[in-house]
């Protein structure tokens, strides 16, 4: 049982790219939602999913776009990377919203 | 809107002492409050949870954790601290009431680090 896979591990961007992370769960979750982890700040939330074909914006969603076309699958896409994106991005999932949340081991993001 | 603090970047505890690592909340309703876990490199992980019942909550790894409604906290706690315990802990809450808006939404405190010393 995989869990939480996220896919790549580290990334490096120059300022103005874009790029895919990618977020896979294999416990048939409903619930699955992106954060940003950055230090001092905790973890912030980005945009989250009730269910397949449906999201919602978080606390921090400018400059992501998100989907949910699979309940397995909830990629986040940076749109054109800031130096400001530079950051620790984790995916999680859970049965419901108010059950405890599975996170990936996260994708460490550098934009130059 | 919900809001969560934790009022201490560090703490350290000789092993074998008890910790507490304290968590204060604000919500409109009721709260759903989280405990985490997170080892270097790792994501986090769920340690314990209060939803509704008994305010002291038992979790994992013999950390528990009591909810004290009059003082909005929710404080995590071990009798005897290992040097394994050694992490960076996240308090986290969700308001119960689905009119507040951010209901769908777990919003995270800074973080704790706890060092336990040997």
């Amino acid at each position: 049982n995989a869990g939480v896979t996220q896919t790549p591990k580290f990334q490096v961007l120059k300022t103005g790219q874009s790029m895919t992370l990618q977020c896979a769960q294999d416990m048939n979750h409903e619930y699955m939602s992106w954060y940003r982890q950055d230090p001092g700040m905790g973890l912030r939330l980005i945009h989250y999913s009730v269910g397949a074909g449906i999201t919602d914006q978080g606390e921090v969603p400018n400059g992501y776009n998100v989907s949910r076309s699979t309940t397995e699958d909830f990629p986040l896409r940076l749109l054109s990377a800031a130096p400001s994106q530079t950051s620790v991005y984790f995916c999680a999932s859970s049965y419901g919203f108010n059950q405890p949340q599975h996170f990936g081991d996260g994708t460490r993001l550098s934009i130059l | 809107a919900q809001s969560v603090a934790q009022p201490e970047d560090q703490v350290n505890v000789a092993e074998g002492n008890p910790l507490t690592v304290k968590c204060t909340y604000s919500v409109s309703g009721n709260p759903y409050l989280f405990w985490y876990v997170q080892y270097p490199n790792r994501g986090l992980q769920f340690l314990l949870k209060y939803i509704t019942g008994d305010n002291l909550v038992k979790g994992s790894y013999g950390f528990e954790a009591e909810f004290n409604k009059s003082q909005t906290s929710f404080h995590l706690k071990k009798p005897s601290a290992l040097v394994s315990d050694s992490a960076l802990y996240f308090c986290a809450v969700r308001d119960i009431l689905i009119s507040s808006g951010s209901a769908r939404q777990l919003t995270f405190g800074s973080g704790t680090q706890l060092t336990v010393l040997p």
